[in-house]
């Protein structure tokens, strides 16, 4: 099993709402990834966990608050986001955290949009 | 701080033609250097990468991308495009004393032309 797999695909919320995202891979990789991507940019990182401990947390506001309960899974909590929030949220994994050079391997992204 | 420069924001190429995306990169060290590819909605999927050893690296899809040290440049090429491949390509690199954090250049869109 080589995949990334991101639930759910497409998310529509309010701004008063809670809502998580969901991230699962079963590669045997101990580095996950939270990224965000607006339309016609580059993804830009948002966290990551490595060997399930938060290793980077690139000054994301407070309302984004990413879990990582084993190995295979990552999530992300929602809570109280702004409309500018809206963007496709990928998620991607790697053999290790700290290499440098593993390969990351994404998911095909959640849709949020934020009302 | 490592960065990644793509020059073109644009490309259009006829299909069958030969495709060429430029890549410049800024790092102090010996760069970890990835070519992704993202079709429209969906996530990244690695092309090629580029750690050490022979400078041309073969990927999928008929890619292949060459490591100049003293250009620090990066670019992938294709030698006949098909449609499929109109897509935006994304080139990262990757710093071990980043903690495996990626960095993208802004992308090139590629348009095929029938």
């Amino acid at each position: 099993d080589t995949e990334v797999t991101q639930t759910p695909k497409h998310l529509v919320m309010g701004m008063t709402n809670k809502k998580s995202l969901k991230c699962e891979q079963h590669m045997g990789h101990r580095a996950m990834y939270w990224y965000k991507q607006k339309a016609k940019k580059p993804p830009e990182l948002m966290f990551v966990y490595s060997y399930e401990k938060l290793s980077i947390n690139e000054s994301v506001p407070s309302r984004f608050s990413p879990e990582c309960p084993n190995s295979s899974l990552l999530n992300l909590h929602l809570h109280a986001l702004q409309p500018e929030d809206s963007a496709l949220y990928l998620c991607a994994s790697s053999l290790d955290g700290t290499s440098g050079y593993n390969e990351q391997f994404f998911g095909p992204g959640t849709r949020l949009t934020v009302l | 701080a490592q960065s990644v420069t793509q020059p073109d924001i644009h490309i259009t190429v006829s299909e069958g033609a030969s495709l060429e995306l430029r890549c410049n990169y800024s790092y102090g060290a010996t760069p970890y250097l990835f070519w992704y590819v993202q079709s429209p909605g969906q996530g990244l999927q690695l092309l090629l990468k580029y750690f050490s050893g022979d400078t041309l690296v073969q990927g999928i899809k008929g890619f292949e991308a060459e490591f100049k040290r003293s250009q620090s440049s990066f670019n992938l090429r294709k030698p006949s495009v098909h449609w499929s491949d109109a897509a935006e390509y994304f080139c990262a690199v990757g710093a071990r004393a980043a903690g495996n954090k990626l960095t993208f250049g802004g992308g090139t869109r590629v348009l095929v032309k029938p």
